[in-house]
């Protein structure tokens, strides 16, 4: 079966480095989206990997190692406007995307 | 440029009545998708159309229905609502089905 899992919540400090992590199992490998989720709003796109390695995008980077399924999302000098879910979706072979449940990240001063 | 709209926003429905949600792009985008979050899991795909004219069912198609007479329209249709609709509809559109996915709003729907 598919399936994407992400830690359900997370709590870092203002100014700090965080990162979240993902897995997938995906029937067929088209790449790994991360989306930012505000309560209450849509999801807004953040990153996207198909190649192994780290995309860096300002205080954002995500990270990718297709052998072993794995992707991580790195934020930076974390600001309370970072307060948010953060999404983890792999699009399968198919070109559907299978998303994880979310990781909520609570920002502390 | 609007983006991707949808309507209405909110809506109580009572249970059986019939339904449609409203999506439009102007992105020119040509893959098209209805998912339903509800707390606790993940985004699901209802239905998608990968062009005008087509359309597909995806991971929890029972219940609803779509069509995609052009480009920039695609209606989710509840045909007879019940309760465990309840949840919150997103629209996304992609140019094509490989490139990202960009999101409505959302139409928060409560069925009793």
């Amino acid at each position: 079966g598919q399936n994407i899992d992400q830690p359900t919540e997370m709590t870092a400090t203002e100014g700090a480095i965080v990162q979240i992590n993902c897995t997938y199992q995906t029937s067929g490998f088209n790449g790994l989206f991360w989306y930012q989720q505000h309560a209450g709003e849509a999801p807004t796109f953040l990153s996207y990997n198909v190649l192994d390695g780290l995309e860096e995008k300002g205080r954002f980077s995500s990270f990718l190692s297709r052998s072993k399924g794995y992707s991580y999302l790195l934020l930076k000098e974390l600001q309370m406007k970072d307060s948010a879910s953060y999404l983890c979706a792999g699009l399968d072979s198919n070109y559907q995307l299978i998303w994880g449940a979310g990781t909520k990240l609570i920002i502390k001063p | 440029i609007a983006g991707i709209t949808q309507a209405p926003t909110s809506q109580i429905l009572a249970a059986g009545r019939r339904m449609t949600l409203r999506c439009t792009q102007d992105m020119r985008h040509n893959a098209m998708y209805w998912y339903r979050q509800d707390l606790g899991l993940g985004l699901r795909l209802i239905h998608y159309s990968n062009t005008a004219g087509t359309t597909g069912k995806g991971e929890v198609p029972d219940g609803y229905s779509v069509s995609r007479a052009n480009t920039d329209d695609f209606p989710l249709t509840l045909a007879s609502a019940v309760p465990s609709q309840t949840s919150v509809y997103f629209c996304a559109s992609s140019a094509t089905v490989q490139e990202t996915q960009y999101f409505g709003p959302g139409t928060r729907l409560l069925v009793l």
